[in-house]
């Protein structure tokens, strides 16, 4: 099976602007979710989706929105670019039986490296 | 929210056993306990799994305590290709929990 896939890899924005990323998750996974790595403050959840609907949520602002379409595929949407926002981006996805179920193990793709100016 | 305690790096030689063992004191009864390894540029990839007691698997074992607060992923014989960031996650998102990585330990392998 092929693996999570991310795109664009790599993204170059000016503060203000904003930008979608997109992740096609393993075939037959309907969770897909989505983490911000920074240097500073590691691996931090954003939020995850299941079967369109967003199941939870990190503890991030308003600015940084998610979504999921029927074949699984996700994109997640920050506007309003900050300086603090430049970080790698990285989607997950796992196979879940049910909604109520939570102990498949993430796969991860190799991120979006995003770099705002 | 389970949070995760582990050390911030360790340093080994290639042949030896590794173990890192990661804290989570406040674990709920229905977590599962995950580690996964991260390469630079890379998404963490999936190590092992387990519930209780040991798991094992063709690249590491997993030994988790009675009483569940602590586990240590156990790395035999290491290589300098192990050299990397390994992270334990607790609990997978159960109802509206967030998916909690702790800060990781960076493995370095010298030859």
């Amino acid at each position: 099976k092929a693996g999570v896939t991310q795109t664009p890899r790599y993204l170059i924005k000016t503060r203000g602007q904003q930008v979608t990323l997109s992740c096609s998750p393993i075939s037959g996974h309907r969770s897909v979710s989505w983490y911000q790595q920074t240097p500073g403050q590691g691996l931090q959840f954003l939020f995850e989706y299941f079967s369109e609907t967003q199941r939870n949520k990190g503890n991030f602002p308003g600015r940084f929105s998610g979504r999921q379409f029927s074949n699984s595929r996700s994109e997640m949407n920050v506007s309003t670019l900050e300086l603090g926002d430049s970080a790698l981006y990285l989607c997950a996805s796992r196979q879940l039986p049910s909604s109520s179920s939570y102990n498949s193990p993430l796969h991860f793709g190799n991120g979006t490296r995003l770099t705002v100016t | 929210l389970a949070k995760t305690t582990q050390p911030i790096s360790m340093d080994s030689y290639e042949g030896q056993e590794v173990n890192i063992t990661c804290s989570h004191n406040n674990i709920a009864t229905n977590d599962y306990i995950t580690w996964y390894q991260q390469f630079p540029s890379q998404g963490p990839r999936f190590i092992i799994q387990g519930y209780k007691t040991k798991v094992t698997n063709e690249v590491a074992s997993l030994f988790i305590p009675a009483d569940r607060k602590s586990s240590t992923l156990s790395l035999p014989r290491v290589s300098l290709s192990d050299t990397a960031v390994y992270y334990c996650l607790v609990g997978a998102g159960t109802g509206r929990r967030a998916l909690t990585f702790g800060s990781g330990t960076r493995l370095q392998v010298q030859p």
